[in-house]
């Protein structure tokens, strides 16, 4: 089945370590997102990508960092520069521009910073 | 800069009882607008969306939702809930921007439901 993996489900980490959330899609989407969601707060924006060797930043950039080498894949690096890591972390794909932007999205990663 | 804005942070129905949650969007022009469902620690589905056409749109486990241009609503509703129903719905607006889809979300409502 097509979808959205991501990995690990669950990371905790010390302060001051950087760590990388995968985020794998067999959708053969263009386009792929990260979402931080916090309780109250809904879904904001970290970065986002339309093609490969391509991505902009979203709205809560700062302290994150990604890379798209490969269509299928979009991981996303939380840097000891976040101030405030702990969150639930949401990576979502979706079909080429001008589509309908509909949103795919995996079932998280909860990082929590001991 | 579109916005999206869910009143009710939670609300409670009983089992077989109608639901219906609010949604207001600011957007300039006609929006693309969605209803996600989230179960606790989980990714979101989409429950349905509208782009254009027929104004009540039919989605998925017997939702529907209505946009009303002159309210700036998309209004989720379902005529009987059923314990499985019992999540966190977000409402979202999208709209074309430099060749991309921004959508942005509202902050949810949580849904319990009761025997």
């Amino acid at each position: 089945d097509g979808g959205i993996t991501q990995s690990p489900k669950y990371l905790f980490r010390k302060e001051g370590q950087n760590v990388t959330l995968s985020c794998e899609q067999n959708l053969n989407h263009d386009a792929m997102y990260w979402y931080r969601q916090d309780p109250g707060q809904g879904l904001r924006l970290i970065y986002y990508s339309q093609i490969v060797n391509d991505f902009q930043k979203g709205d809560i950039a700062e302290g994150y960092s990604v890379s798209r080498e490969k269509k299928e894949s979009f991981p996303l690096t939380v840097t000891s520069a976040q101030k405030n890591p702990t969150a639930f972390y949401l990576c979502a794909s979706s079909t080429p521009t001008g589509g309908t932007g509909e949103l795919f999205f995996g079932e998280g990663s909860r990082l929590t910073v001991l | 800069a579109q916005s999206v804005t869910q009143p009710d942070i939670h609300i409670t129905v009983s089992e077989g009882a109608s639901l219906e949650l609010r949604c207001n969007y600011s957007y300039g022009a006609t929006p693309y607008l969605f209803w996600y469902v989230q179960s606790p620690g989980q990714g979101l589905q989409l429950l349905l969306k509208y782009f254009s056409g027929d104004t009540l749109v039919q989605g998925i486990k017997g939702f529907e939702a209505e946009f009303k241009r002159s309210q700036s609503s998309f209004n989720l509703r379902k005529p009987s809930v059923h314990w499985s129903d019992a999540a966190e719905y977000f409402c979202a607006v999208g709209a074309l921007s430099g060749g991309y889809q921004k959508v942005t979300f509202g902050i949810g409502t949580k849904l319990q439901v009761i025997p």
